[in-house]
């Protein structure tokens, strides 16, 4: 069974430019979470979606970061426009949604702001 | 409240040796206490979870001890071996497994 997938691995932008991360869970799983996780520290949660609808998005910076879940599978995490303190790495987790059930992990997106 | 403490930061043990991490949370609604093992350049792995109506769950050579008055949890890796060499997360969550608090991570080293 493949993981979840994650692109591009590696990213490397400007300042104030913007940058888009994507992410495909595992088949079948309907919840789906967004983490960014600085160097030397645990993921923190982002966003996480029901299907198409955002449940939990009260850590989301929303001046400048956005996300997506279209017909509920695949899902694009946005931000715009980047500063420094956005390097880290961004983090997709899938998991089929019920209370206890284990949450998988992509390898990530490492974004570096030049 | 939310957080998750965890120590010590980096842990060298001998192969063979008993690796220890431990966790201690505020958060009283916590009920799902999972562990997570990360190899750089992958995401985290769960490794073993336990809920609070046990003190203790094994698997393999990993262990969960919970002490629930405490609000403090720990990782045992029996006879560890090199290839045990990663980063370990604790986790808790007040709503089963859909909103996990990671404490800081612990870099364990297992030299051969």
């Amino acid at each position: 069974e493949a993981g979840v997938v994650q692109s591009p691995r590696y990213k490397i932008i400007e300042k104030k430019q913007p940058v888009a991360f994507w992410c495909n869970p595992i088949s079948g799983h309907n919840t789906l979470y967004w983490y960014l996780q600085n160097l030397g520290q645990g993921p923190e949660l982002l966003i996480r979606y029901e299907n198409e609808e955002a449940v939990d998005d009260s850590q989301l910076p929303k001046d400048r970061f956005s996300a997506e879940r279209l017909k509920g599978v695949d899902s694009t995490l946005k931000i715009q426009p980047a500063e420094l303190g956005d390097s880290a790495v961004y983090l997709c987790a899938s998991s089929l949604g019920s209370p206890y059930n284990e949450q998988f992990f992509g390898p990530g997106t490492r974004l570096t702001v030049l | 409240q939310q957080q998750v403490k965890q120590s010590p930061q980096s842990l060298i043990v001998q192969k063979g040796g008993i690796s220890i991490i431990n966790c201690a949370y505020e958060n009283t609604a916590f009920d799902y206490f999972p562990w997570y093992q990360q190899f750089p350049g992958k995401g985290p792995a769960l490794l073993i979870a336990i809920r609070p109506d046990v003190s203790e769950k094994k698997e393999g050579r990993f262990t969960i001890s919970f002490n629930k008055s405490a609000k403090q949890f720990s990782l045992h890796i029996m006879d560890s071996q090199p290839g045990d060499s990663a980063t370990y997360f604790c986790a808790a969550s007040a709503q089963g497994a859909q909103k996990l608090v990671f404490g800081q991570g612990t870099r364990l080293t297992i030299n051969p």
